[in-house]
């Protein structure tokens, strides 16, 4: 069965440091991966998506950056934090089944890690 | 582009009550939807997906929602709420023809009142 593992759980760090979040999944190949923000009372937040290795997709310029070094592997980083980057943040993972022939199956499902806290001071 | 909106930020409900969480999509073509769960500092549980079968949906502890595409709308129900269902419930939709990306609502939290 496929799992998905997220570290930190939980993070403080002050205002200009650096971030590293990291995502893996097992038990699936070539999965879609994504990253959410979910800041208290606005709802989640897509900030960037994967569809393979090295290819990333951003959402909102901010400051954060992402990198999928292999292919089930998703990083989350910055360089130097903003008080503003402060929330929960959610990886998660998608595989989408076409039919033969082409066509769409229905059954892509998009599965969450159990998230990280991120508080910056 | 696909986009969704959840109606009432904060819904209560009486023990035994009807629940009904409301949701309305907006896409050019008709997309799949999804409801999602989610309790206090854990991730996001699918609860229930409409992917173009039947417009009823039947989910995990006894959800379910109707795709409605003259209303735009997907709304989720429960008969009879209990004290367990008090959460943050999330609508989301994707676009049919990849289905690489989800936008979720900005989410209902139901409060469930013994």
């Amino acid at each position: 069965s496929q799992t998905i593992h997220q570290w930190p759980a939980t993070l403080v760090q002050p205002v200009g440091s650096p971030l590293s979040l990291e995502c893996t999944v097992e038990g699936t190949s070539n999965p879609n991966l994504y990253w959410y923000r979910q800041a208290a009372g606005r709802g989640l937040q897509l900030l960037f998506y994967s569809v393979g290795i090295g290819q990333i997709s951003s959402e909102v310029p901010q400051n954060l950056s992402a990198s999928r070094p292999q292919d089930r592997q998703f990083i989350l980083s910055s360089k130097k934090l903003l008080l503003s980057d402060s929330g929960f943040y959610l990886c998660a993972w998608s595989v989408f089944v076409g039919l033969r022939g082409g066509g769409v199956s229905g059954a892509n499902v998009l599965t969450f890690g159990a998230g990280s806290r991120l508080t910056v001071l | 582009a696909q986009s969704v909106t959840q109606l009432g930020s904060h819904v209560s409900v009486s023990e035994g009550a009807l629940v009904l969480l409301r949701c309305n999509y907006s896409s050019s073509v008709p997309p799949y939807l999804f409801w999602y769960v989610q309790y206090p500092n854990q991730g996001l549980q699918l609860l229930l997906k409409y992917t173009s079968a039947a417009t009823l949906v039947k989910g995990i502890n006894g959800f379910e929602a109707e795709f409605k595409k003259s209303e735009t709308s997907f709304h989720l129900t429960k008969p009879s709420a209990h004290m367990s269902d008090a959460a943050e419930y999330f609508c989301a939709v994707s676009a049919r023809n990849t289905g690489n990306q989800f936008y979720f609502g900005t989410g209902t939290s139901l409060t469930v009142i013994p």
